[in-house]
């Protein structure tokens, strides 16, 4: 979706480095999600922020910090790389608007290797 | 965490041929949600459902919210080249809510020409 853009789309670093990566959006939804995707486990929530205020854990959060700076920002930290986190990162926003459970919308990505 | 089943895995099927894939889960789902995911960019929306029984379609895509609320299929008919990807189902349990949303593992489509 390119109203949901990340940065940077690939990123090769070293063990013990510390990391951002960014994402922002035009969408004007308020929620917003970090999710890593490895070959063959799918997709796995880390983190996601129903509002500026409102940081939650999701279930692979350890080793991981966010920061949502404003409505449209939200950015994910590697504080300290490990080679297992090498990994394919995507952002995604949502509406809350509604009754009905408002869809998942998906950044391009970003490519991270930890050597 | 919970992971939705999702089958098969993987598809080879030629080119004008019909695609059916499912998803199933122990766990009664308000929202079923069906995703493609195509070699360098991210998971792409393409059916909503949210009431058990909808039968919605997107052009040559067709999915179904299963009666029993357990379930549900994506179906593409006449398959074409483009149609390569993984497709996702992804479903939610908690109305008006969709922090929980949970995946499946995807079925990748290969389409012979």
């Amino acid at each position: 979706d390119a109203d949901v853009t990340q940065t940077p789309r690939n990123r090769i670093t070293k063990t013990g480095k510390r990391i951002m990566l960014e994402c922002s959006q035009t969408k004007g939804h308020d929620r917003m999600y970090w999710y890593r995707q490895d070959p063959g486990l799918g997709l796995r929530l880390i983190y996601y922020s129903f509002d500026v205020k409102d940081i939650n854990k999701g279930e692979i959060s350890d080793g991981y910090s966010v920061s949502r700076q404003a409505q449209a920002k939200f950015s994910l930290s590697l504080e300290s790389a490990i080679p297992n986190q090498t990994a394919l990162y995507f952002c995604a926003t949502s509406d809350s608007g509604g009754e009905s459970n408002q869809p998942q919308h998906f950044g391009d990505g970003t490519r991270l290797s930890i050597l | 965490g919970q992971q939705l089943n999702q089958s098969p895995q993987s598809m080879f099927i030629q080119e004008g041929e019909d695609v059916s894939m499912n998803c199933t889960s122990s766990s009664i789902f308000n929202t079923w949600l069906w995703y493609k995911q195509e070699p360098g960019e991210g998971p792409v929306l393409l059916i909503a459902l949210y009431k058990a029984g909808e039968l919605t379609s997107n052009g040559r895509l067709t999915a179904q919210f299963g009666i029993t609320r357990k379930d549900s299929f994506l179906n593409i008919s006449a398959s074409i080249p483009s149609d390569v990807g993984i497709y996702f189902c992804a479903g939610n349990r908690n109305a008006g809510n969709n922090r929980k949303l949970i995946w499946g593992l995807g079925t990748s489509l290969a389409v012979n020409p």
